[in-house]
């Protein structure tokens, strides 16, 4: 499975953009890229997902470098509630575990 | 509520003495996976199920572990012999073939004195 690389923490301010960096230089034509974020005492939970193109959803955007060597999940507006660990996953396509690593624990500052 | 449930929440047992938790998917989820998650670390793989085939299972996966989704739609998974390093939250998530979406349930957590 490829590795992904990603800050072990993270802090932002409320209402403030976050962005969350991910390498993955080994990363393969096949590989979606997956965020998952997990909220204390809680089961991971997903966030969104890409494999080449940006992509947009209610929750967050995933910019994606143009060779897939990296990408960053944009939390547009952070909210006490965005306060979790934040996983980047590479799950090749057809394959249905996730490999999750160790992720970047974001804390939000009222 | 219309999510994963996972039965019991907690779960608290003496080493050697074997246990059996389980998972109720979101209905008409084809697939269901367990995960377990230590302290500090991320979720790790272990089994999924399509409907009620046990397609792939990895090797943290001992003897001891066995799971099972007799109908297809909830599944067990039983530990024998329980070891202090069991001691972990289980998850189980399900999803939908066409969709790349795990759900995720609140885990079991299990200690082992």
């Amino acid at each position: 499975d490829a590795k992904t690389t990603q800050p072990n923490s993270m802090e932002s301010n409320e209402e403030e953009p976050v962005h969350l960096p991910c390498n993955h230089s080994t990363i393969s034509g096949t590989d979606y890229i997956h965020w998952y974020r997990q909220l204390p005492s809680q089961g991971p939970e997903y966030v969104i997902h890409g494999l080449t193109s940006n992509v947009n959803n209610r929750m967050a955007s995933l910019a994606i470098a143009e060779d897939r060597k990296s990408s960053t999940l944009i939390l547009h507006r952070a909210t006490l509630r965005d306060a979790a660990v934040y996983y980047c996953i590479l799950r090749r396509e057809g394959a249905q575990k996730l490999v999750f690593g160790q992720g970047t624990r974001l804390t939000i500052n009222p | 509520d219309t999510g994963v449930s996972q039965d019991p929440r907690h779960k608290i047992t003496k080493r050697g003495q074997n246990v059996t938790f389980r998972c109720d998917p979101i209905s008409e989820h084809n697939r269901l996976y367990w995960y377990r998650q230590t302290l500090g670390q991320g979720p790790e793989f272990l089994t999924y199920f399509q409907n009620e085939a046990q397609l792939e299972k990895s090797r943290l996966l001992s003897d001891r572990f066995s799971a099972e989704r007799p109908k297809g739609s909830f599944s067990t998974l039983e530990i024998q012999r329980t070891e202090q390093g069991d001691s972990a939250m289980y998850l189980c998530a399900s999803s939908l073939l066409s969709v790349n979406e795990q759900f995720f349930g609140p885990g079991t957590r299990l200690t082992v004195l």
